[in-house]
């Protein structure tokens, strides 16, 4: 159990740019979540993967946000035209099975300048 | 409306006291799990303590122990003696079931704990 890894650790980009961010889960999780952190508050849910499928968004991944897993494996969350307002943590976890609880990475912290 | 409450933005206690975090929980799912995770300085999320809305006991971990009072939908984490490297933030989360069984857990704003020597 190597955990979950997410690269990169920072990254800094300038407004309107396109960023992607990478997560590998714990190798036999089937479940993938992308949570999105600000300073001082709790993970906010962005979107889950069973698998490969995309099974649920929040309404806060506006349609600048596209998140995929291909062949189930690890996962690719991609902002567009970035705005200041994205500057956070964004955190992925994994699980396996629907109560098992969810194993974070470190995150990767977005800055927009 | 909040699924989850944690009403004290920041508790102090003294190395090897005992101490108390409290979160509350909104839901009318018969079938839900709450989570307890600590968040130290470095950011990373570890998982702490898990209790089921069918358990019949009161979770442990450890020096972890969830109070469970279902009646009230309290959830409140224990933490006996108390170390200094348990000075972090400490989130309360749960996962309701619900119809396609997605079960996504949601976060409360979280309790920064403060250690002292």
């Amino acid at each position: 159990d190597t955990g979950v890894s997410q690269n990169p650790r920072h990254k800094i980009t300038k407004r309107g740019q396109n960023v992607t961010f990478r997560c590998d889960p714990i190798s036999e999780h089937n479940r993938l979540y992308w949570y999105r952190q600000t300073l001082g508050q709790g993970p906010e849910f962005l979107t889950y993967f069973q698998n490969e499928a995309q099974l649920e968004k929040s309404r806060l991944l506006s349609d600048r946000f596209s998140a995929e897993r291909p062949k189930g494996s690890f996962s690719t969350l991609e902002i567009q035209r970035t705005e200041q307002g994205d500057s956070a943590m964004y955190l992925c976890a994994s699980s396996f099975g629907q109560n098992s609880p969810l194993h974070f990475g470190n995150g990767t912290r977005l800055t927009v300048t | 409306a909040q699924k989850i409450t944690q009403t004290q933005p920041g508790m102090f206690v003294q190395e090897k006291e005992a101490v108390t975090l409290d979160c509350t929980y909104d839901t009318s799912d018969p079938s839900y799990g709450l989570f307890w995770y600590k968040q130290p300085s470095s950011g990373e999320m570890i998982f702490l303590i898990y209790q089921g809305s069918y358990d019949q006991q009161n979770a442990t971990e450890g020096r972890y122990s969830l109070n469970f009072q279902k009646a009230r939908k309290s959830a409140n984490l224990v933490i006996s003696a108390s170390q200094l490297g348990d000075s972090a933030m400490y989130f309360c989360a749960m996962r309701e079931g619900r119809s396609g069984g997605s079960y996504i857990p949601t976060f409360g704003r979280g309790t920064s704990l403060i250690v002292h020597p």
